[in-house]
């Protein structure tokens, strides 16, 4: 059964820091791997997708890598804002509609 | 201008009352979800359809029903045989892509509490 795991639960950084959010995995036969973001009481925002077959993703300020074979993914933000505190999640598919597996997130402030 | 939409944003359930929580599509996507979320856990699926008439259990499906008579709608009732219904219900939308599902686009949530 694939498990996701996302430490540390809460992040706390100064306000144009760069800074990195781990996610990791036990199963690496995956077919994908999805970043979200979610405010507080409101939906997931899809932030990047990664293929099993693509290493990273960019998109802005945002850039995410996959790492199968250790079973990681990182999503790094750069010159984080205050606008960027908000919980993240990963979520790995593992094959089929029902095989998406989220982690627990982790949530950043961002200090102005 | 495209999207999922949910209704109500907050529902209130009185014990041993049916409710049913609504979610519509524009997005012309095949694949429809419902999944629970709760504080400190990862979501959790409750419901998945991959065509209109058609729907499959999650991992945590006793408790609640759903149908998918039309491709844009994907309603999920909560009964009340659900022992603890109270969470931040959650619907979601993908293409049919590689391994089943591509990305996967989310509504802003229902929360029902239980009174």
């Amino acid at each position: 059964k694939q498990e996701v795991t996302q430490i540390p639960a809460a992040l706390s950084v100064p306000e144009g820091e760069n800074l990195v959010l781990n996610c990791s995995f036990t199963d690496s036969a995956i077919y994908n791997l999805q970043w979200f973001r979610q405010d507080p009481g409101k939906g997931l925002t899809s932030l990047l997708l990664i293929q099993s077959s693509q290493r990273e993703q960019t998109s802005g300020r945002l850039n995410a890598s996959l790492d199968k074979s250790s079973g990681r993914s990182t999503l790094y933000i750069a010159a984080s804002q205050p606008g960027d505190s908000a919980t993240y999640l990963c979520a790995v598919n593992s094959g089929g509609y029902q095989k998406v597996t989220f982690g627990t997130g982790t949530k950043l402030q961002v200090i102005p | 201008d495209g999207g999922i939409t949910q209704s109500p944003k907050y529902l209130f359930r009185k014990e041993g009352q049916n409710v049913t929580l609504s979610c519509e599509q524009n997005l012309n996507h095949d694949a429809m979800y419902w999944y629970r979320q709760d504080p400190g856990q990862g979501l959790r699926l409750i419901y998945y359809s991959q065509i209109v008439n058609d729907f499959q259990k999650g991992d945590i499906a006793e408790g609640y029903s759903v149908s998918r008579e039309k491709k844009e709608s994907f309603p999920l009732t909560v009964t009340s045989a659900q022992k603890n219904p109270t969470a931040f219900y959650l619907c979601a939308s993908s293409d049919r892509g590689r391994g089943g599902t591509d990305t996967q686009y989310f509504g802003p949530g229902t929360r029902l509490t239980v009174l």
